[in-house]
């Protein structure tokens, strides 16, 4: 089982929708969670850390369930812009603390 | 304020050569991170390194690959007789200080492409 899981979609939606990622992983001691971007052919940015009280960010929302090792990331009034490759990251544990853990990413296109 | 540095953005080798990729931290980051993505996967941890020193390796592969963050000039991931399974995009992250809240900012990448 791979450590960190995520939908690779495509996700297709028009502009102004709402969609949502979801990712799980597979480690119960993680402790630090985030959601970074990367457009095509680029490096990967940090879109938001993930809080166990959940967090927001203008149109992004990330949450954070523990006892399902579930998180997501919510995007309302989506944007061309957003158009990008969704990458949920987890932080090492335990000694490893200075890696941090990819999924393969979740693919968004808003379509105009 | 510049961010992470990487050299060269596209590299082309022959099966059997050497590859040098070089990645300069961010301005007061003294901690350097090298991921590998290969194509259609996530990016996977290489290694970790401070000035003069390889904290966590326990990504790379056991041959062929090294890593070096000299006390002076940047951080230097070699690959020695590469082979088509090398090609990849290599990463470089730094931070202010290691683990626990720190944000890793990565650099452009370097393009691997090996023939």
């Amino acid at each position: 089982r791979k450590e960190v899981e995520q939908d690779p979609g495509p996700f297709n939606v028009p502009e102004g929708a709402t969609v949502a990622f979801n990712c799980t992983y597979s480690n119960s001691a993680s402790q630090s969670f985030f959601w970074y971007r990367q457009d095509c052919r680029k490096e990967p940015k940090l879109l938001m850390s993930v809080y166990s009280s959940g967090n927001e960010d203008g149109r992004f929302t990330a949450q954070l369930n523990r006892a399902s090792q579930y998180i997501s990331l919510l995007i309302r009034d989506s944007k061309l812009s957003d158009s990008a490759t969704y990458l949920c990251v987890v932080r090492g544990y335990g000694g490893a603390t200075n890696k941090l853990i990819f999924g393969t990413g979740t693919l968004l296109a808003v379509q105009p | 304020n510049a961010g992470v540095m990487q050299n060269p953005r596209h590299l082309v080798r022959r099966r059997g050569q050497e590859a040098r990729l070089r990645c300069s931290p961010m301005k007061g980051h003294s901690h350097v991170y090298w991921y590998r993505q290969l194509p259609e996967e996530g990016l996977k941890f290489m290694v970790y390194l401070q000035k003069e020193n390889i904290i966590d390796e326990s990504g790379m592969p056991k041959e062929r690959f090294s890593a070096e963050f000299p006390k002076e000039g940047p951080s230097i991931l070699r690959i020695q007789q590469v082979v088509r399974g090398d090609s990849a995009a290599y990463f470089c992250a730094s931070s202010p200080a290691a683990g626990g809240l720190e944000t890793q900012y990565f650099g452009p990448g370097t393009r691997l492409l090996v023939l």
